[in-house]
């Protein structure tokens, strides 16, 4: 089973729009955390967000936010006006607990956005 | 502060041969983790390196090893190369391993 489902393959928004991503994750794990990340097409993955799972407030950086529905195991990004450099891959992970201290992340297959001038 | 570097950024080799990627992470960042990635499979995690050992191994056949040296450097290598190796090759670091990853700009490799 799909652990990272990004369920929108390409997005389209206008320049200065709100647009939102969509994630869900599936984890029987009580602690986790989760990252949005965007790749332009040079290919260099780009750290946006985090948001941990015992994290009451929604994550925010900048113009990012994260959306965490911990019931509906959901994890949407939100990016409040666009602008044209927004255009690019942003795939969610979720990094889960392993034995010995250390995680290992999964990866959705990642939401194409493009911003419209 | 440097980010983290990846070399070559582009190779082109032939089915059967091996080839060595190597990655310099941030300065104070001990945790080294390698990720193919391509348009079939998407972002799939090889394996994580920590202070010179290996802590995690992703679902990779044994053509896919790695080291890490003690100045945190690693080197990811794939022997007997095949076709379905083309991928963009991604290593990342972190301080711990359990943090933010800063990813570097990957190494294209084609295999002919």
């Amino acid at each position: 089973a799909q652990k990272i489902t990004q369920t929108q393959p390409g997005m389209f928004v206008q320049e200065k729009e709100a647009v939102t991503l969509d994630c869900t994750y599936d984890t029987s794990d009580q602690s986790y955390g989760l990252f949005w990340y965007k790749q332009p097409s040079s290919g260099e993955m780009i750290f946006l967000i985090y948001q941990g799972s015992y994290d009451e407030q929604n994550a925010t950086e900048g113009r990012y936010s994260l959306n965490f529905q911990k019931a509906r195991k959901s994890a949407n990004l939100v990016i409040s006006a666009s602008q044209l450099g927004d255009s690019a891959m942003y795939f969610c992970a979720m990094r889960e607990a392993r034995t010995g201290g250390s995680y290992i992340p999964t990866f959705g297959r990642g939401t194409s956005l493009i911003v419209h001038p | 502060k440097a980010g983290v570097t990846q070399t070559p950024r582009y190779l082109i080799k032939t089915r059967g041969q091996q080839v060595t990627l190597s990655c310099s992470p941030i300065s104070g960042h001990r945790s080294v983790s390698w990720y193919q990635q391509t348009p079939g499979q998407g972002l799939q995690f090889l394996f994580e390196y920590f202070s010179e050992t290996q802590r995690n191994k992703g679902n990779f056949p044994g053509r896919f090893s790695g080291r890490q040296f003690s100045n945190s450097r690693s080197e990811m290598n794939v022997s007997t190369l095949e076709l379905g190796d083309s991928a963009l090759y991604l290593c990342a670091s972190s301080v711990t391993g359990s943090d933010e990853q800063f990813f570097g700009p990957g190494t294209r490799l084609t295999v002919l």
